[in-house]
């Protein structure tokens, strides 16, 4: 069965730094997608960032960028320049590519950003 | 384009009854996800419909089921509330297999 584990229950960032969330996973497959995304106090789930377990080039989105690490299944999330908007619950997520839309969640990692 | 739609936003059960909620895609999406979201459990996937016919199902007793319509609306039917079914419910849509998720703010079921 796939896992994927978030070690960091909650963290902290300073407005205008850089902070970096972890998550590992596991997995038998070759094939797959991980995904990031925040859940903000409004509870939508919203997609940050995508990353094809085929494709060695780290996706980056604007602020957000990963550090995919196939061999040691690790999958990071940067977020630079942090705003306060940026506070929200981060989610990791791991799906199975041609295994239909059955999402694999992290436990979350609390993000807060102060002044 | 509108987003996702799930109603009702709060839902107030008692143990024992049943409840249906509901999930409306964005437009031209035929796949339907609902996951449920506790504290303790976390995020966990429950099914998920395309072209109404159940593609893939989670680890839920039989008291969950969903339908999805030609439309693609979704529902899904708890039956025999226990007061562990509280939770967060969220529906999600794509369009085909392997494109995003999209997510709706969820229905929050409370069970007494």
């Amino acid at each position: 069965a796939q896992t994927v584990t978030q070690s960091q229950p909650e963290m902290s960032v300073q407005e205008a730094e850089t902070v970096t969330l972890s998550c590992t996973y596991d997995t038998s497959e070759s094939d797959y997608y991980l995904f990031w995304y925040k859940q903000p106090p409004s509870r939508q789930m919203i997609l940050v960032i995508r990353q094809e377990a085929y494709k060695q080039q780290n996706a980056t989105e604007n602020r957000f960028s990963v550090n995919f690490q196939k061999a040691a299944k690790s999958f990071s999330l940067k977020i630079s320049d942090s705003q306060l908007g940026d506070a929200a619950m981060y989610f990791c997520a791991y799906r199975i590519t041609g295994g239909g839309n059955k999402l694999t969640f992290g436990t979350g990692t609390q993000l807060k950003v102060e002044l | 384009k509108a987003g996702v739609t799930q109603t009702p936003r709060y839902l107030i059960k008692t143990r024992g009854q049943q409840v249906t909620l509901s999930c409306s895609p964005i437009s031209g999406h035929r796949s339907v996800s609902w996951y449920q979201q506790t504290p303790g459990q976390g995020l966990q996937f429950l099914f998920e419909y395309f072209s109404e016919t159940q593609r893939n199902k989670g680890n839920f007793p039989g008291r969950f089921s969903g339908r999805q319509f030609s439309n693609s609306r979704s529902e899904m039917n708890v039956s025999t509330l226990e007061l562990g079914d509280s939770a967060l419910y969220l529906c999600a849509s794509s369009s085909i297999q392997n494109s995003p998720l999209h997510f709706g703010n969820g229905t929050r079921l409370t069970v007494t």
